[in-house]
């Protein structure tokens, strides 16, 4: 089986802060993970994936995220937040060797103040 | 590429009618997959395509829905008899066959389904 957990269902920041959304997951095997972004009365657009090659996975608009493999994280970071940041952000996970049905998390909602 | 589409984007009906919804994948993307998305949750998987063949369902997916891709292109997704637990986003998105589980997935806008 796997699963996503989002910690923090809203984060709040402001601008030009840092950006930390946290994402761990539960996977029998190595996972790929994903982090997608939604904004209002939109579809998903990935943000960036993780499939096995190098840890530390770089996206688009400036996020990055660290696959750590020891703590079963994969939390999304940006340097400084705009304000165009504002949406919801999810975390996915697909079990390697398995089908390819991603399991997604709950969502965090990033508010970002100006 | 001019991106996945679903229509109608929006849909009130009355409990018990049924709905249909569309989607349009993007052009030679061979997957399609169908997802609900209610309120404070994430997308869950409902069912997915290979060309037409319906290679997986989701227990959510009971007897009232049903969904198609009769030539690999377009899908359908229909809901008979709807009930008021029904009302959510439903999510189309599709990929390539690059042959990886890591194969991007690429959504449409949603249709917003409304049962009152």
């Amino acid at each position: 089986a796997q699963s996503v957990t989002q910690l923090g269902s809203h984060v709040s920041v402001s601008e030009g802060a840092l950006v930390l959304l946290r994402c761990n997951y539960s996977s029998s095997v190595p996972p790929y993970l994903f982090w997608y972004v939604q904004y209002p009365n939109q579809g998903l657009q990935l943000l960036l994936k993780y499939t096995s090659a190098a840890t530390l996975v770089k996206g688009i608009n400036g996020f990055e995220a660290e696959f750590k493999k020891s703590e079963t994280s994969f939390h999304l970071t940006k340097p400084s937040a705009h304000m165009s940041d504002a949406a919801e952000y999810f975390c996915a996970v697909i079990r390697s060797g398995g089908s390819y049905i991603p399991t997604f998390g709950r969502g965090t909602s990033l508010i970002v103040h100006p | 590429d001019t991106g996945v589409s679903q229509n109608p984007r929006h849909k009130i009906t009355k409990r018990g009618q049924n709905v249909t919804f569309r989607c349009d994948p993007i052009s030679e993307h061979n997957r399609l997959y169908w997802y609900r998305q209610t309120l404070g949750q994430g997308p869950e998987f409902l069912t997915y395509f290979q060309n037409e063949a319906q290679l997986e369902k989701s227990r959510l997916l009971s007897d009232r829905f049903s969904a198609e891709r009769p030539k690999g292109s377009f899908s359908t997704l229909e809901i008979q008899r709807t009930e008021q637990g029904d009302s959510a986003m439903y999510l189309c998105a599709s990929s390539p066959n690059r042959g990886g589980l890591a194969d991007t997935q690429y959504f449409g806008p949603g249709t917003r389904l409304t049962v009152l």
